[in-house]
């Protein structure tokens, strides 16, 4: 299985709900990424899980949580977002280590659109 | 500061042409450097890696350069296709976790 999966495939809120954005993959890869792209923009990384810890936050607003509760799962945890925050929020996995040039794998992302 | 550049127009080729898409950089030391597909609305898909002691990689009908002397990387795509239409992006990576996305360029290939 060579696939990353994402729920939901869209998501509309409000800036005063709570929602929250799943990954999973089944890979064995022990590194997770967070990503948000906006259009015709590059993926631009905001979270780095390496072997369920936290590696990176790219200096992300605290109204985005990351959660990685196994190997297999990775959430974002959304409060209290602004307009700005709509963007394609893509998941990847990728191996760590071992010269593989951390080629990673995305998920067909979530289209979060805030209102 | 750090920059990755690709061409920002589209890139229209008629098919059975070779597509050459350009990465240039600067202020990185990259110890890999790979290229990425995108179709809209969709995950980018990981197509090649080169190595910064590589100078040229093969899959197919694609084929990367790398040159760290002039920082930059050419994406081939020989005899296009249709199929081939999307949005390539360079991506470089220092050998941690942190991978660095171009914003990519969009091929057409035109039957």
């Amino acid at each position: 299985d060579t696939e990353v999966t994402q729920t939901p495939k869209h998501l509309v809120m409000g800036m005063t709900n709570k929602k929250s954005l799943k990954c999973e993959q089944h890979m064995g890869h022990r590194a997770m990424y967070w990503y948000k792209q906006k259009a015709k923009k590059p993926p631009e990384l905001m979270f780095v899980y390496s072997y369920e810890k936290l590696s990176i936050n790219e200096s992300v607003p605290s109204r985005f949580s990351p959660e990685c509760p196994n190997s297999s799962l990775l959430n974002l945890h959304l409060h209290a977002l602004q307009p700005e925050d709509s963007a394609l929020y893509l998941c990847a996995s990728s191996q760590v280590g071992g010269g593989r040039g951390n080629e990673q794998f995305f998920g067909p992302g979530t289209r979060l659109t805030v209102l | 500061s750090q920059k990755i550049e690709q061409n920002s127009e589209a890139l229209n080729i008629q098919e059975g042409k070779t597509a050459t898409l350009t990465c240039n950089y600067t202020n990185y030391s990259p110890a890999y450097l790979q290229w990425y597909r995108q179709d809209p609305g969709r995950g980018p898909v990981f197509l090649l890696l080169i190595r910064e002691n590589e100078k040229e990689k093969r899959k197919e009908r694609l084929k990367v350069t790398f040159d760290t002397t002039l920082k930059q990387s050419l994406f081939h795509i020989t005899a296009s296709q249709p199929a081939d239409s999307a949005t390539y992006l360079c991506a470089l990576n220092t050998g941690g976790f942190k991978t660095i996305f171009g914003a990519g360029t969009r091929l057409f290939v035109k039957a």
